[in-house]
Order: structure tokens, then sequence, then C-alpha cells
């Protein structure tokens, strides 16, 4: 069965203090692993995809890595409006559809 | 610009009652969504739509009904056998086949009162 755990399930950060958000996953044959933003009371907001093991993709303080197994959020120097939900999902098989894994919460205090 | 709408922003169902939620696109996506989102657990799928007039279960889908006779709608009826309905729902659509990921709309948040 296809599942997608992320740790931890909630993160804590002072201003400038960077780290890492992991998303740990079994698919059949992955075809996209994919990183959202939500905040609260909103839809998520695209952030990454990665299709292959050894991708990267990085945006502002944001970088997204993939190996064969998981795949890390890198936050460097966050700041208070990198505050929000941090979403995984990957699709695989034959199907379109996208499986979640409960996100982290990540709080950047000033 | 181009995007998913969903409405109403909140909506409040009282016991025994059918209530639709919009959502509504201008992406020309082919694929669309219903998502239930419940605090502490992931996004789970309660139908999809590939084309249109045709859809299928997702994972929780008893309780709910839909609709696609246009490319660009995609209603979810929650019914009154939908025994725990509070929840966030999320509307999402996507280009198919190719992995592009969703884009999703901003969701509706159905309470029973």
């Amino acid at each position: 069965e296809d599942q997608v755990t992320q740790s931890p399930e909630a993160l804590r950060l002072q201003e400038g203090e960077s780290s890492s958000l992991n998303c740990s996953y079994t698919v059949s044959g992955l075809r996209g692993l994919f990183w959202y933003r939500q905040d609260p009371g909103k839809g998520p907001e695209f952030l990454f995809t990665l299709y292959s093991a050894g991708e990267e993709k990085e945006k502002e303080r944001l970088k997204a890595t993939l190996t064969k197994k998981e795949s890390f959020l890198h936050i460097t120097a966050p700041k208070p409006e990198d505050s929000a939900t941090y979403l995984c999902a990957v699709q695989g098989g034959a199907t379109n559809k996208l499986i979640f894994g409960t996100g982290t919460l990540l709080a950047v205090q000033p | 610009d181009g995007g998913i709408t969903q409405s109403p922003k909140y909506l409040f169902r009282k016991e025994g009652q059918n209530v639709t939620l919009s959502c509504e696109q201008n992406l020309n996506h082919d694929a669309m969504y219903w998502y239930r989102q419940d605090p502490g657990q992931g996004l789970r799928l309660i139908y999809y739509s590939q084309i249109v007039n045709d859809f299928q279960k997702g994972d929780i889908a008893e309780g709910y009904s839909v609709s696609r006779e246009k490319k660009e709608s995609f209603p979810l009826t929650v019914t009154s056998a939908q025994k725990n309905p509070t929840a966030f729902y999320l509307c999402a659509s996507s280009i198919t086949p190719k992995p592009y990921g969703y884009t999703f709309g901003s969701g509706t948040r159905l309470t029973v009162v």
C-alpha cells in the first residue's frame, strides 16, 4: 500500500535557524513527489515536484531533495513568514491520485 | 487569472440536510478531485474525475456524491448519510496523464449545527 510519513509533526525554529523536514514514502513506481505549503484556512500552494532520486529543486530559502526512500525540505535562515504547514505527497503507478502525508507544522519565531 | 474557485467559503448544515459544495476551474484541466481535511490527518480523497461524465470513488466516498457534466465544474454533495461531515473540503485539478501535481482551490469549511 502506498504510504507517506512526514516528520516531525511540528517544528519551532528561531528566525535564521536552519532545519530540515522529512518525508518518507513507499510507493509502487514513483511518478512524482510533491511539496506544498498550506496556510491556515487556505488551500495548499504548490512548491516543488521531484521526479527521480538525486534531483534537487530550490526556491528562495527552500530546497527539496529526493532519494529512493525519502525527501527532505531544507529551510535555510527561515523568516516568520515561512510559518505554515508543509505537505508532502506522492504519485505512483498508473494513477493520477496523490497520496498525502499529514504534514509538518512549522513555526518560525522572530 | 486561471485558477479554481470554491464556494461558499463557509457552510453550515443542519442534521439530515444535503448540501452542495461548488468547484469551478478555468485551467482547462482534465482531472478534478475532492479531498477532505481533518485536524491531524492527511488529505483524504473522496471522489475524482478524469474526464467529463465519468468519476470514481476515492478512499472515503460513503455519504458523498458528485457529478461531472462540464469540464469546468465538479460539485460535491454531502448527503445526510455522511455522519461526520464537519471538515475542511478541498477541490483540486490537474493535467493528465503527466505527474505535474495539483492546483487547489481555497477550500470550504463545512460545519454541522
